[in-house]
């Protein structure tokens, strides 16, 4: 089914494990984002890539690696996880151009222990 | 460094209600979404406002831009129960108003 995939939807893991989220697009969009969502700050954008092989930061990217060698996919890797990473992760899309909004995948709630 | 501030974080509504939403932001910007979320759910677009007295609708919800006053309002008319939801505004920065910010997002419950 097209749309936008995440996986895993539910993550355990431990303190200085590197931990990789995954995300899956089937719309050719240009643009695809990682957010995380805790209680009471909304979503923070994380970093963003605009094509293939280009990405940038975002408000809270310290502690996060992405890469983009694909349109379709956007990996999110936490090199060594902590505590304070526990959180809901979102990935989205759009596609080029000036008025459309972003499209947000199912999320991946990740506890780090 | 850009701040986006909704108010009601919480509303609790009784159906049939009026209601507004509001979101005020710190710096320019011509870009202005709001989105809805259901509890343990992902984010579903619902208005995108790409200028000075951009006003949309949809349904029961009305979304409006002011870009002088950095305002931005969702209006509920007759509220009714299904759309108790969090509501968030996001202001758009840089290239395409790629690099969203949020607001913390307006919990709404909607009682009969």
């Amino acid at each position: 089914d097209a749309g936008i995939t995440q996986s895993p939807r539910y993550k355990i893991t431990e303190t200085g494990r590197q931990v990789t989220l995954m995300c899956h697009q089937t719309w050719s969009h240009s643009y695809m984002f990682w957010y995380r969502q805790d209680l009471g700050h909304g979503l923070r954008l994380i970093y963003y890539s605009a094509a293939a092989d280009i990405t940038d930061k975002g408000e809270v990217p310290d502690g996060y690696v992405v890469s983009r060698s694909k349109t379709e996919n956007f990996p999110l890797t936490l090199e060594s996880a902590t505590r304070s990473q526990t959180s809901v992760y979102f990935c989205a899309s759009r596609p080029g151009g000036d008025t459309d909004t972003q499209y947000f995948g199912p999320g991946t709630r990740l506890t780090v222990l | 460094e850009l701040k986006v501030e909704q108010n009601p974080l919480f509303l609790s509504m009784r159906e049939e209600k009026n209601y507004t939403i509001y979101c005020n932001y710190s710096t320019t910007s011509d870009r202005l979404y709001w989105y809805r979320q259901d509890p343990g759910k992902s984010l579903e677009s619902l208005f995108v406002l790409l200028s000075n007295g951009a006003v949309k609708q949809e349904g029961r919800l009305m979304a409006s831009l002011d870009t002088k006053a950095r305002l931005s309002t969702l209006h509920i008319t007759a509220a009714v129960h299904d759309l108790s939801a969090t509501y968030f505004c996001a202001v758009g920065r840089g290239r395409y108003g790629n690099k969203l910010v949020f607001g913390a997002g307006t919990i709404l419950r909607v009682k009969s």
